[in-house]
């Protein structure tokens, strides 16, 4: 089994409402990520979770909340969204921390977030 | 100065052509390099991890030169199915945490 499941695959909310973007991975995977891509940009780092702890969010606004319950399962609570926060948001796992050369991302197919 | 930096392209060639990608980065505590394909509106997916010695894949040949910090890919016998964006993907180990830095991707594609 080698796949990271996300969903909803689509997701159109309002900029009041409150929603959750889920993923998971049942490969065992210690570390793992959450990314937002925009149109003909490459994946741009959100919040990394190693060993279920955050290690890493790169200035993300309050307004996304990442949550990861254990080992498998990786949230991202949304409110407050503005139309500019429109994305593909793409949840990946990786096998190792901090160690483990050649070890790759595995990522989910990805969530199309809408604003209106 | 970006981590990672590929040429955007596009690259237009016609099938049965050889095309090459090269990417630099700028951390030389960089571990371990990939590439990964991604179509459009879908999800990168794993092309090829890049080990020290140059590896291969069927039609696609993965170099890496530490010395230089670039990383080359090279797609012989293009088919049309190779049509796609390419990622440089450089990884980095902390102490409790890895984090991986994408290139801005190389835009491939292939003629009829």
């Amino acid at each position: 089994d080698t796949e990271v499941i996300q969903t909803p695959k689509h997701l159109v909310m309002g900029m009041t409402n409150k929603k959750s973007l889920k993923c998971e991975q049942h490969m065992g995977h210690r570390a793992m990520y959450w990314y937002k891509q925009k149109a003909k940009k490459p994946p741009e780092l959100m919040f990394v979770y190693s060993y279920e702890k955050l290690s890493i969010n790169e200035s993300v606004p309050s307004r996304f909340s990442p949550e990861c319950p254990n080992s498998s399962l990786l949230n991202l609570h949304l409110h407050a969204l503005q139309p500019e926060d429109s994305a593909l948001y793409l949840c990946a796992s990786s096998q190792d921390v901090g160690t483990g050369d050649y070890q790759p991302q595995h990522f989910g197919d990805g969530t199309r977030l809408s604003i209106l | 100065r970006k981590e990672v930096e590929q040429d955007p392209g596009p690259f237009n060639v016609p099938e049965g052509a050889t095309v090459a990608f090269n990417c630099t980065y700028s951390n030389s505590a960089s571990q371990s390099f990939f590439w990964y394909r991604q179509d459009c509106r879908k999800e990168p997916k794993l092309l090829m991890s890049v080990y020290s010695s140059g590896n291969e894949d069927g039609r696609f040949t993965a170099q890496l030169n530490r010395a230089s910090q670039y990383i080359s890919l090279l797609i012989r016998d293009s088919k049309l199915s190779d049509s796609a964006t390419y990622l440089c993907v450089v990884k980095w180990n902390g102490d409790n945490f890895n984090k991986f830095y994408f290139g801005s991707g190389t835009k491939l594609n292939v003629k009829p």
